[in-house]
């Protein structure tokens, strides 16, 4: 199947601090690329949908200023969150769809990222 | 608007013994229907899926979900239950229509498989 990387699996900072997250297709295309925030009680909240070459649609309530999105290429797609709080602990999941119609199929997930805030 | 619903938060099954996780959804189309795993500190793994056709789907480790239009249902079962597939199992839809990219996760139900 197909393979999703995500990087860093974890990471500490201190508030204040802007730290990045990588999601990689590693043998498919992927035009488009989803991201997750997952809190302590398991559910899934989709924070943003990532087009590349294009912004980023964002979920309301999500500050579109603080957790920058970016989807340069086909293959990689990257969340910033920007002068990080406590609150921003969290686990964030990227996932990736195939390009090529009709789009039927599955999401392809990373392993996901913890990011603590000190 | 589409939604998912899981009404059960844990299900817990002795080894052995058949298991079946409960899905709801409710949408405007055709719904593609998903069944995802998540071990601990693990990204999501495809299960399988619903898009047309048979009503009974087969997926990874055993595990099958049977499709129900009428009931708007999509429960994930599995005749023998492993102490292995103790993990957080997420129903997933998609609606069918245009380019519509967006895919609604239910909360998730934590299966806890008993020795």
């Amino acid at each position: 199947g197909a393979v999703v990387s995500q990087h860093p699996s974890r990471v500490i900072c201190k508030s204040g601090t802007s730290v990045k997250i990588e999601c990689r297709s590693l043998d498919f295309q992927a035009t488009t690329m989803f991201w997750y925030r997952q809190f302590p009680k398991k559910s899934l909240m989709l924070m943003a949908t990532s087009n590349e070459g294009s912004k980023a649609t964002y979920e309301q309530g999500v500050e579109k200023d603080k957790f920058l999105i970016n989807h340069a290429s086909l293959t990689l797609s990257t969340l910033t969150v920007t002068s990080a709080h406590p609150e921003d602990s969290s686990f964030y999941i990227c996932s990736a769809l195939t390009s090529g119609r009709p789009n039927t199929g599955e999401l392809f997930f990373g392993e996901g990222s913890r990011l603590t805030v000190l | 608007a589409q939604s998912v619903a899981q009404p059960e938060d844990q299900v817990n099954v002795a080894e052995g013994n058949p298991l079946t996780v409960k899905c709801t959804y409710s949408v405007s189309g055709n719904p593609y229907l998903f069944w995802y795993v998540q071990y601990p500190n693990r990204g999501l793994q495809f299960l399988l899926k619903y898009i047309t056709g048979d009503n009974l789907v087969k997926g990874s480790y055993g595990f099958e979900a049977e499709f129900n239009k009428s009931q708007t249902s999509f429960h994930l079962k599995k005749p023998s239950a492993l102490v292995s597939d103790s993990a957080l199992y997420f129903c997933a839809v998609r609606a069918a229509f245009g380019g519509y990219q967006k895919v609604t996760f239910g909360t998730g139900t934590k299966l806890q498989v008993i020795p």
